[in-house]
């Protein structure tokens, strides 16, 4: 079964700073993709970024990287200068063969002036 | 471009109630997902339909049903409500054979007393 962790509850960074989100999955399947999504308080959730297990290289999306180190089984979201508009949610999602897509608890994210 | 539109966006029910939630998927996309998310939890998959069939499910009983339209509008039926369904339910499409950019609608706020 597919399993997604997310250990940090909430975090505070300086406007400006780089931040990393750190999310490890398990799962048995061979071929699976990983997502990152952002959920602000109006609760729509809005998709950052994906990596697909086979890919070679790490996905990049403008401001946002995810750090995929297969072997270690994680996928770190790092977001970089950060901005204030960044304060949300932010969840990571593993996607197996079976198509359903797991959800991590989420990280709350507090961006300071 | 209509993005994934959900409706209503709130509402209260009592214990033993039967609700309904409707979805219309982003224009062009034909699979449509639902998902639970608890306060303070992620998502949960409940169930995923195409071609007005449900393909994959959650574990969630079967108060929980669903339907696809022609239009690939999907509505969320949960029967007997207890206090423990009170959520946010998330509509999200894509499609079929290509979950690497789910778009999720702002979800309906349900509260059952």
């Amino acid at each position: 079964a597919q399993k997604i962790t997310q250990t940090q509850p909430g975090m505070f960074v300086q406007e400006k700073e780089a931040v990393t989100l750190d999310c490890t999955y398990d799962t048995s399947d061979q071929s699976y993709g990983l997502f990152w999504y952002k959920q602000p308080s109006s609760g729509e959730m809005i998709f950052l970024i994906y990596q697909g297990s086979y890919d070679e290289q790490n996905a990049t999306e403008g401001r946002y990287s995810l750090n995929f180190q297969k072997a270690r089984k994680s996928a770190n979201l790092v977001i970089s200068a950060s901005q204030l508009g960044d304060s949300a949610m932010y969840f990571c999602a593993n996607e197996g063969r079976d198509d359903k897509i797991i959800f991590g608890k989420g990280t709350r994210l507090h961006i300071l002036p | 471009d209509a993005g994934v539109t959900q409706s209503p966006t709130h509402l209260i029910k009592t214990r033993g109630q039967q609700v309904t939630l409707r979805c219309s998927p982003k224009s062009g996309h034909d699979t449509v997902s639902w998902y639970q998310q608890a306060l303070g939890q992620g998502p949960q998959f409940i169930f995923q339909y195409y071609e007005e069939e449900e393909r994959q499910r959650g574990n969630f009983p079967d108060r929980f049903s669903g339907h696809q339209f022609p239009n690939y509008s999907s509505e969320l039926n949960v029967n007997a409500l207890l206090l423990g369904d009170s959520a946010l339910y998330l509509c999200a499409s894509s499609f079929w054979g290509n979950d690497e950019k789910l778009f999720f609608g702002s979800g309906t706020q349900l509260s059952v007393l």
